[in-house]
């Protein structure tokens, strides 16, 4: 299987900051990788599929990038409503897909 | 508008048996590949099984010989058969579509969720 690693699992920041998440492939999966924000008691939701693409209604200052084996997130300037756990998913061995364990990212 | 509903979910104990269904609105579950996914009490998220739209399914390795996954397409309705529960099988599950782009996929519609809980 391949294992997904996110650094870090958990951050604190501000409004209005930049924020990058990291997630590691255990080989490399290409650009097979996506990224889910998830709010307490929500479903998770879809924001960056292919690495780098934005899934259709998410703000622009979310971003992806990365290919292989290291991929990132970065939110350009947080809002109040980011304030969520953030996963990546790799699909490069679909149909066996994994998730990373998740980033938590809480207010300063 | 697309929309994914589940119910199902429960308290059931230990070696018992549950089905799960995922009513879907907005498209077609059979032109699509559906997904289960679950996550339990404060943790992350795992894939469970999928469905294909050629009717293949497949399972994580924690749930195979004991999920079944299926589709009545009458009903544009899938089904989680789930029998032999274990405590560990406690969870939030969640049915999802599948984005397509090529050979990439990501889950692009999620229902609300139902929360089954094995426990004596």
């Amino acid at each position: 299987d391949i294992q997904m690693t996110q650094s870090p699992s958990s951050l604190s920041a501000s409004v209005g900051d930049r924020v990058t998440v990291t997630c590691r492939a255990s080989q490399s999966i290409s650009s097979y990788l996506n990224w889910y924000q998830q709010k307490p008691g929500k479903a998770p939701k879809l924001l960056i599929y292919a690495a780098s693409s934005l899934q259709s209604g998410v703000p622009s200052r979310f971003s992806g990038s990365g290919s292989g084996t290291d991929f990132t997130l970065t939110i350009s300037s947080l809002q109040p409503e980011d304030f969520a756990t953030y996963y990546c998913q790799q699909s490069y061995s679909a149909p066996q897909i994994t998730f990373g364990q998740g980033t938590r990212l809480e207010i300063k | 508008e697309v929309q994914l509903v589940e119910s199902g979910g429960g308290l059931i104990q230990p070696g018992g048996s549950l089905r799960l269904s995922c009513a879907a609105s907005g498209f077609t579950v059979s032109s699509n590949y559906m997904s289960w996914v679950r996550q339990a009490p404060g943790k992350g998220l795992e894939w469970v099984s999928v469905i294909y739209s050629g009717d293949s399914t497949y399972y994580a390795d924690s749930v195979k010989g004991r999920f079944t996954f299926s589709r009545d397409n009458s009903k544009n309705t899938l089904y989680l058969q789930m029998n032999s529960l274990r405590a560990e099988d406690t969870a939030v599950y969640y049915c999802a579509s599948t984005l397509r782009r090529g050979s990439y996929q990501a889950f692009d519609y999620w229902g609300q969720g139902t929360l089954v809980t094995v426990s004596s």
